[in-house]
């Protein structure tokens, strides 16, 4: 059984600072892994995904993930932070059995950007 | 470029009540998904349709129906509403494969008094 755990639920940065949010995962195969951003009252966006190539993955809007294996993680990263990243992230896994899939959310984490 | 339509986008509701949240997309794909978004709770299935012609449950079916009318919809009907299930109600699609990202609507908002 898949599963996924965003490790914390609020992460706090100034504008300019780095940020890191963490997802770790739990998969019985090889999965793909994906991180969404919802921006308030909107629906979620793809900011980028795993699928077994690179283990580097760069997104949209200058964030990036780093999938590793051995720690069963993949943490969000972005060098300076802008006031319009603050939003909602999410974290998902998702395995294939059987030909169908259903991803499994993590319970997201809210990025707060200080001016 | 529309993508995934939701309506309606807000609601209110009285217990007992039944109301249908419609969903299309116009992207050709053959998966379909209803959510539901709870403070702190991250998105949970309710149920979902791997393909036109099937629908099965999710981790939070009880309350629900859904109908797979043809590729572009998919609704999800509440036949007698009730409190806990004010909620945000988000419909997403995708291409069938685990490595294929679901494309999201902008929610309906339902309200349950």
């Amino acid at each position: 059984a898949q599963s996924v755990t965003q490790l914390d639920s609020h992460v706090s940065v100034s504008e300019g600072t780095p940020v890191l949010l963490r997802c770790n995962y739990s998969s019985s195969y090889s999965p793909s892994l994906f991180w969404y951003v919802q921006h308030p009252n909107k629906g979620l966006q793809l900011l980028l995904k795993y699928t077994s190539a690179a283990t580097l993955v760069k997104g949209i809007n200058g964030f990036e993930a780093e999938f590793k294996k051995s720690e069963t993680s993949f943490h969000l990263t972005k060098p300076s932070a802008h006031m319009s990243d603050a939003a909602e992230y999410f974290c998902v896994v998702s395995d294939p059995p059987g030909g169908s899939y259903i991803p499994t959310f993590g319970r997201g984490t809210s990025l707060i950007v200080h001016p | 470029n529309a993508g995934v339509t939701q309506t309606p986008k807000f609601q209110v509701l009285k217990t007992g009540q039944s109301m249908t949240l419609q969903c299309a997309q116009d992207m050709n794909h053959n998966s379909m998904y209803w959510y539901r978004q709870d403070p702190g709770m991250g998105l949970r299935l309710i149920y979902y349709s791997a393909s036109e012609g099937t629908t099965d449950k999710g981790e939070v079916p009880n309350g629900y129906n859904v109908s797979r009318l043809n590729k572009r919809e998919f609704s999800l009907r509440l036949e007698s509403a009730a409190p806990s299930q004010t909620s945000v109600y988000f419909c997403a699609s995708s291409e069938r494969g685990a490595d294929q990202p679901q494309h999201f609507g902008d929610g309906t908002r339902l309200s349950i008094l």
